[in-house]
């Protein structure tokens, strides 16, 4: 079984602040994690994706994300926010060891970014 | 490249009624997934295709709901005879078939239904 939990339902900070999302989650073997953001009636766009290798991942907007093995999490990070980044955000993992190829996502933490 | 297209994006039916939605792929794309978002949550999985093939529907309720994913034209997840809690706003994702599963999916920007 594979899951996700991101424990912060809302997250507010003020522009150029650091911003921090948390995300852990649960597989049994090793995890594919995936970051995406959600604009207001818009889909889902991809953020950045950890694999394998190094454990900090670079991706889109600013955006990077910190795997780390021993504490199962992928939390997503920004050094200097920006009111645009103010969005819903999905943590989502897969399971390396299973067969299929279904992402379990996380119950999203809304971002607001205040000028 | 168009992205994943997904049709229609605001769909109203009364309840009975049946809900056809429709994703296409993006181009070069072999798999197709579909999602349900309901209010305050996250997504949940419902289908996984190939084309003409249902890899896994477990996510998929048995009874009202379907899918398909034919050689030629979209893929169309279909609700039979709506119920009010089949209101949800309804994800299609795609990715394609090498690169294996650490690929990442890339979504529409789904089908709002509204069940009245």
């Amino acid at each position: 079984a594979q899951s996700v939990a991101q424990p912060e339902d809302q997250v507010n900070v003020a522009e150029g602040n650091p911003l921090t999302v948390k995300c852990t989650y649960s597989v049994s073997g090793n995890p594919y994690l995936f970051w995406y953001v959600q604009y207001p009636n818009r889909g889902l766009q991809f953020l950045l994706k950890y694999i394998t290798g190094d454990n900090l991942v670079k991706g889109s907007y600013g955006f990077e994300a910190e795997f780390n093995k021993s504490q199962t999490s992928f939390h997503l990070k920004k050094p200097s926010a920006l009111v645009s980044d103010s969005a819903l955000y999905f943590c989502a993992v897969r399971d390396m060891r299973s067969n299929d190829y279904k992402l379990s996502f996380g119950a999203g933490t809304t971002v607001t970014v205040r000028a | 490249n168009a992205g994943v297209m997904q049709n229609p994006r605001h769909l109203v039916r009364r309840r009975g009624q049946e809900a056809r939605l429709r994703c296409s792929p993006m181009k070069g794309h072999s798999h197709v997934y579909w999602y349900r978002q309901l209010p305050e949550e996250g997504l949940k999985f419902m289908v996984y295709l190939q084309k003409e093939n249902i890899i896994d529907e477990s996510g998929m309720p048995k009874e009202r709901f379907s899918a398909e994913f034919p050689k030629e034209g979209p893929s169309i997840l279909r609700i039979q005879q709506v119920v009010r809690g089949d209101s949800a706003a309804y994800f299609c994702a795609s990715s394609p078939g090498t690169g294996g599963r650490g690929t990442e999916a890339f979504f529409g920007q789904g089908t709002r239904l509204t069940v009245v």
